[in-house]
C-alpha cells in the first residue's frame, strides 16, 4: 500500500521568505509523486509532478520539489513566498501501474503574512 | 466552460434525505473518481471507475453508491444521508494513455451540509 505524510498542517511564512512544505511517502514499488495546489472555493490543480525522470522538478508558479529515494521524500519549495501562493497544499502518490487511484495527504495550509 | 463540471455545487439537506451529486466531464477521460474533503484528513477515495463497465470502491464506500452513465458522466448518491457525511466532494478525471499515469484533473467541488 501507498501512502503520503505531510509533515505540518499549517505553515506560516512572511512575505518573500522561502516556503518549505515536507511531503514523505511509503510505496513498495517506484513511485510517481504530485504536488496539488487548493486555492480556497477552488477545486485542485496540479502544482508539478515526478514520473521518474529528473529528481529536481520544476512546476507552476515558481515551485520545485526534490525527489529524494534515500529520504523517501518529495519536499516542495519555492524560493520567495508571495502573498497569492496562500491556499493549501496536497501531496499524493500513485504508482507506474496507473491501475491505483491517488492517494493523498492530509494537507498542508500555507499562510503567507505581509 | 470547465472541463469537469459538478452539480450542485452547493446542497444543504436533511438527515434521511436522499441526495445525489452529478459529474460530467468534456475531457473524453475514461477514468473517474469521486473523493470527499474534510477538513484535516485531506482527501479520501470514495468510489473510481476505469471505464463505463467498472466501478471500485475506494477507502471510504460506506454509506455511497455511484452510477456511471456514460463515458462523461458519473454520479455519486447518498441514499440516507447522515450529518457526518457533511463535507466537500470532489469528482475528478484522469488519462493514463497520456503517459502520465495518475494525474488528475479536478471539479470545483460540491459542498454538502446535513443537518
Amino acid at each position: 500500500a501507498q501512502s503520503v505524510t505531510q509533515l505540518g498542517s499549517h505553515v506560516s511564512v512572511s512575505e518573500g521568505a522561502l516556503v518549505l512544505l515536507r511531503c514523505n511517502y511509503s510505496s513498495s514499488v517506484p513511485p510517481y509523486l504530485f504536488w496539488y495546489v487548493q486555492y480556497p472555493n477552488q477545486g485542485l490543480q496540479l502544482l508539478l509532478k515526478y514520473t521518474s525522470a529528473a529528481t529536481l522538478v520544476k512546476g507552476i508558479n515558481g515551485f520545485e520539489a526534490e525527489f529524494k529515494k534515500s529520504e523517501t521524500s518529495f519536499h516542495l519549495t519555492k524560493p520567495s513566498a508571495h502573498m497569492s501562493d496562500a491556499a493549501e497544499y496536497f501531496c499524493a502518490v500513485s504508482d507506474p501501474s496507473g491501475n491505483t487511484p491517488l492517494v493523498f495527504g492530509k494537507g498542508t495550509r500555507l499562510s503567507v503574512i505581509a | 466552460d470547465a472541463d469537469v463540471t459538478q452539480t450542485p455545487r452547493n446542497r444543504i439537506t436533511k438527515t434521511g434525505k436522499r441526495i445525489m451529486l452529478e459529474c460530467s466531464q468534456t475531457k473524453g477521460h475514461d477514468r473517474m473518481y469521486w473523493y470527499r474533503q474534510d477538513p484535516g484528513l485531506g482527501l479520501r477515495l470514495i468510489y473510481y471507475s476505469f471505464d463505463v463497465k467498472d466501478i471500485n470502491k475506494g477507502e471510504i464506500s460506506d454509506g455511497y453508491s455511484v452510477s456511471r452513465q456514460a463515458q462523461a458522466k458519473f454520479s455519486l448518491s447518498l441514499e440516507s444521508a447522515i450529518p457526518n457525511q457533511t463535507a466537500l466532494y470532489f469528482c475528478a478525471t484522469s488519462d493514463p494513455s497520456g503517459g502520465i499515469t495518475g494525474e488528475l484533473f479536478f471539479g470545483e467541488g460540491s459542498r454538502l451540509t446535513v443537518l
